[in-house]
C-alpha cells in the first residue's frame, strides 16, 4: 500500500465553483500534513499546513481526520489561477524527516 | 535571499554519459533530498541526507549517486547505469521543528539524446 494516495483527477470545474480533494495516508503514526501546489513544469510550493483542528486561509480550507487517516483540501470560489496540481504530503514519524508525496490531483478551472 | 538553487535548469545527456546535477542551499537546513518526477506521476525519492557526510538510499536509488561533503551542497550524479534518466529532478531541503516545511529548487529537466 502506498504511503499517501490521492485521486489524480483531473478535476475540471467552472470559475466560482467549490471543489474538494481528499488524500489518505497509511501510517497512523504520521506527524505532520501539508498541501503543496505545483504549477506545470515548476517546483512544488507550500500551500498550507494541515492541523488537527482544521485551518483556513482565505478561500482554502484544510482538514485532518486522524481516525480515518485522511486529509482534505477545499477550495471555494475557484479562480482561473487556481489551476494547478495539488500534492498531498505527509511527514513520517517523529525523528524522521522523510516526506511522502501523493501523486497529485490536477485541477483545471474553466472560464 | 535564502533558498535552494538547482543548476542547470535544462540538461541533455548522451547515452552512456554520467552527468551531475547541482543543488545548493543557504537555509542552514540539515536535511536535503533528491526526487524524480515523471509526467503524470508523483515525486519519488532517490536519495536523502540528514547530515553532512551521511546519506541514505531512497526508493529508486539505482543508477544514481550523491555526496554530502558540505551542509550547503548535495549534488546528484546520474550514471550510465540509470536506464531511463529522462525526467524532472527536484532537490529539496526541510526545515524541521514546529513549522516543518520542504523547500524546493526550481528543478532540472534532464533529457537523454
Amino acid at each position: 500500500r502506498k504511503e499517501v494516495e490521492q485521486d489524480p483527477g483531473p478535476f475540471n470545474v467552472p470559475e466560482g465553483a467549490t471543489v474538494a480533494f481528499n488524500c489518505t495516508y497509511s501510517n497512523s503514526a504520521s506527524q505532520s500534513f501539508f498541501w503543496y501546489r505545483q504549477d506545470c513544469r515548476k517546483e512544488p510550493k507550500l500551500l498550507m499546513s494541515v492541523y488537527s483542528s482544521g485551518n483556513e486561509d482565505g478561500r482554502f480550507t484544510a482538514q485532518l481526520n486522524r481516525a480515518s487517516q485522511y486529509i482534505s483540501l477545499l477550495i471555494r470560489d475557484s479562480k482561473l489561477s487556481d489551476s494547478a496540481t495539488y500534492l498531498c504530503v505527509v511527514k513520517g514519524t517523529a525523528g524522521a524527516n522523510n516526506l511522502f508525496f501523493g501523486t497529485g490531483t490536477r485541477l483545471t478551472v474553466i472560464p | 535571499d535564502g533558498g535552494i538553487t538547482q543548476s542547470p535548469k535544462y540538461l541533455f545527456r548522451k547515452e552512456g554519459q554520467n552527468v551531475t546535477l547541482s543543488c545548493e542551499q543557504n537555509l542552514n537546513h540539515d536535511a536535503m533530498y533528491w526526487y524524480r518526477q515523471d509526467p503524470g506521476q508523483g515525486l519519488r525519492l532517490i536519495y536523502y541526507s540528514q547530515i553532512v557526510n551521511d546519506f541514505q538510499k531512497g526508493d529508486i536509488a539505482e543508477g544514481y549517486s550523491v555526496s554530502r561533503e558540505k551542509k550547503e551542497s548535495f549534488p546528484l550524479t546520474v550514471t550510465s547505469a540509470q536506464k531511463n534518466p529522462t525526467a524532472f529532478y527536484l532537490c529539496a531541503s526541510i526545515r524541521t521543528g514546529m513549522n516543518t516545511e520542504a523547500f524546493f529548487g526550481q528543478g532540472t529537466r534532464l533529457t537523454v539524446v
